[in-house]
């Protein structure tokens, strides 16, 4: 099963920042939080990823937590195709079998 | 970098036929996984490999079921005496075993059993 908790949806405005959260508070400490989105009929689309520190990458930003029991993921300027399904998944990085276990995620749109 | 590619992108097939989906991983990628994603839910694990063994397999892959990586490169999924039930979008992801093993995934393939 996910181990993560976030809305079925959200809406924001195009321009805008979108700031989707993500609660994952039995994470173990070496276990790291991805995102990955979903446009509508591709495959999932890894974004970013985190352990402790904040990090930011050309798609997007990634706020952790100090306690690390909740994240969120931050598209400075949402357009139009930034509309999806976005998912956030705990996981230890470095192990090929754990795979990654995806939940339902947040649908975002992106409304012009 | 070309991606993980699939083949073929979508398939129509009647139930009881033997269907086969093929997978090329990212170059040098020896990690290669395979999910399925039906309607409105998330991918759900099948099974994993690294380089041509086959190292775990989820519950939800029955015995119609088999995924082979013969030489540690390309991988194929070969559903035998499909049933409806078996539609959906079959995903492949690579991964290298060194750094951070961000998983990379493929466009998917689509099956619809009629």
């Amino acid at each position: 099963d996910a181990k993560t908790t976030q809305p079925p949806s959200m809406d924001c405005a195009e321009g805008r920042a979108a700031n989707l959260p993500c609660n994952h508070s039995t994470i173990s400490g070496n276990e790291y939080v991805y995102w990955y989105r979903q446009i509508h009929s591709q495959g999932p689309q890894y974004i970013i990823h985190g352990l402790k520190n904040n990090e930011t990458n050309e798609m997007a930003s990634l706020i952790i937590t100090e306690d690390r029991k909740s994240s969120t993921l931050i598209l400075p300027h949402a357009t139009l195709r930034d509309t999806a399904v976005y998912y956030c998944i705990v996981r230890v990085a470095h192990s090929g079998n754990t795979p990654l276990v995806f939940g339902k995620g947040t649908r975002l749109s992106v409304i012009a | 970098d070309t991606g993980v590619s699939q083949d073929p992108r979508h398939k129509i097939t009647k139930r009881g036929q033997n269907v086969t989906f093929r997978c090329d991983p990212i170059s040098e990628h020896n990690r290669l996984y395979w999910y399925r994603q039906t309607l409105g839910q998330g991918p759900e694990f099948l099974t994993y490999f690294q380089n041509e063994a086959q190292l775990e397999k989820s519950r939800l892959l029955s015995d119609r079921f088999s995924a082979e990586r013969p030489k540690g490169s390309f991988s194929t999924l070969e559903i035998q005496r499909t049933e409806q039930g078996d539609s959906a979008m079959y995903l492949c992801a690579s991964s290298l075993d060194v750094g951070g093993n961000t998983i990379y995934f493929g466009e998917g393939s689509w099956l619809t059993v009629v």
